[in-house]
């Protein structure tokens, strides 16, 4: 079993439509960072949370400490959200590093 | 402020060869990461670099290694090549603290290089 899963692995939403994406990790850690990824590789940090919620414009990200998960919201969705989505945790203790999820495939149709 | 470059953004080798891929990080930046990413095995982190000092490495074998700069500028290096390291490798940079506060600062990434082995 992964240390981090993402669900859905594909992700199809018409334009307007409310999106969430789940991950569940199973270590302990000190962060956990949602990632966007466009095609052509290039990623973009979008959130890094260690409690509670966080808002950037359309995107919510929440995290649950206790139950290990955290969860990626994008409301009113567009096209140009089309993109890879990716969930890392930060391994807490001197164990510094980033594991990753596999990537959630967001597609949003106009 | 520039971001994060990478260089070369592109290169071909052949198994046996070796390579040095380099990395800038933003300007004020002290951490490098390094990852690679591949279509099996995703995102993987390599090894990480603070104040020229490598400060963590991931499951990666020996052939896999890195330096870091006083101008905090890092080179990661591969040798002897072999078809499985065709990947995009990226870096990222950030900050960087010392413990207890390390990886609570956001990292951002270069736009990698695709390294292909033929």
């Amino acid at each position: 079993k992964n240390e981090v899963e993402q669900s859905p692995q594909n992700l199809t939403a018409q334009e307007g439509e409310f999106i969430t994406i789940n991950c569940s990790y199973s270590v302990g850690i000190s962060a956990l960072h949602w990632l966007q990824q466009h095609p052509g590789g290039g990623i973009v940090s979008l959130f890094m949370l260690s409690s509670g919620k966080k808002k950037h414009g359309r995107l919510i990200a929440t995290i649950n400490i206790q139950e290990k998960h955290s969860s990626l919201h994008i409301t009113a969705s567009h096209p140009r959200d089309s993109a890879v989505y990716i969930c890392a945790v930060r391994s807490g203790g001197s164990n510094y590093k980033l594991t990753f999820g596999k990537g959630t495939l967001l597609t949003v149709n106009p | 402020k520039a971001g994060v470059t990478q260089t070369p953004r592109y290169l071909i080798k052949t198994r046996g060869q070796q390579v040095t891929l380099s990395c800038s990080p933003i300007s004020g930046h002290r951490s490098v990461s390094w990852y690679q990413q591949t279509p099996g095995q995703g995102l993987q982190f390599l090894f990480e670099y603070f104040s020229e000092t490598q400060r963590n490495k991931g499951n990666f074998p020996g052939r896999f290694s890195g330096r870091q700069f006083s101008n905090s500028r890092s080179e990661m290096n591969v040798s002897t090549l072999e078809l499985g390291d065709s990947a995009l490798y990226l870096c990222a940079s950030s900050l960087g603290a010392a413990s207890p506060l390390r990886g609570t600062d956001t990292q951002y990434f270069g736009p990698g290089t695709r390294l292909t082995v033929l």
